[in-house]
């Protein structure tokens, strides 16, 4: 079944520490997306990737990093630099770039910052 | 940055009864999407309007969308408990990425 994988779901991360979350698709949807969300929020947009090797820094960019090597995937670095990481992380996909089409997202990662 | 916001921010029916929740946004769209939000899950898209469309339907949703109003609601028609859920709206801004709302909290009893 195509779809958008994350993982983990939850993570657990003492303060100072880098963690990565990954975010896989099988779609061959050209367009991906990281948001952030928090309780009783709606979804901020973190960074986003229309091609490979191309990512843009979103709304709320600072203290996080990506990288897009693979059209598969597009994973999330969440820095000791981020000052409030406790959230659900959303990564989302598009079919194409720019288009302001439908989303396919996954099932979140939830981080709790110790 | 372009944000739909929803109204209200929660409601709760019992089945059965129709659930109507609303989206303004700030600026000219060329569509705007309507997903759900099962608690602890990701987004699940339920259905897209086009700038150039009044209203659509998909199974017990019905959408409409008022361009002049910059407005939009969401209809569920006979609700069931398992359409508890969150609804946001979301429009795309000016490069395409879509804008997402504080959503509504829809909770329906039995």
């Amino acid at each position: 079944d195509g779809g958008i994988t994350q993982s983990p779901k939850y993570l657990f991360r003492k303060e100072g520490q880098n963690v990565t979350l990954s975010c896989e698709q099988n779609l061959n949807h050209d367009a991906m997306y990281w948001y952030r969300q928090d309780p009783g929020q709606g979804l901020r947009l973190i960074y986003y990737s229309q091609i490979v090797n191309d990512f843009q820094k979103g709304d709320i960019a600072e203290g996080y990093s990506v990288s897009r090597e693979k059209k598969e995937s597009f994973p999330l670095t969440v820095t000791s630099a981020q000052k409030n990481p406790t959230a659900f992380y959303l990564c989302a996909s598009s079919i194409q770039r720019g288009a302001g089409g439908e989303l396919f997202f996954g099932e979140g990662s939830r981080l709790t910052v110790l | 940055s372009q944000q739909g916001e929803e109204d209200p921010q929660a409601l709760s029916i019992q089945e059965g009864e129709n659930a109507t929740m609303n989206c303004s946004y700030k600026t000219s769209i060329n569509n705007l999407q309507w997903y759900r939000q099962n608690s602890g899950r990701g987004l699940v898209h339920l259905i897209l309007i086009r700038s150039n469309e009044r209203e659509k339907h998909s199974g017990r949703l019905r959408v409409t969308l008022d361009t002049s109003k910059k407005s939009s609601s969401l209809l569920i028609t006979a609700s069931r408990a398992a359409d508890t859920a969150s609804y946001f709206c979301a429009t795309p801004d000016s490069w395409g990425k879509l804008q997402f709302g504080a959503g509504t909290q829809v909770v329906v009893t039995p």
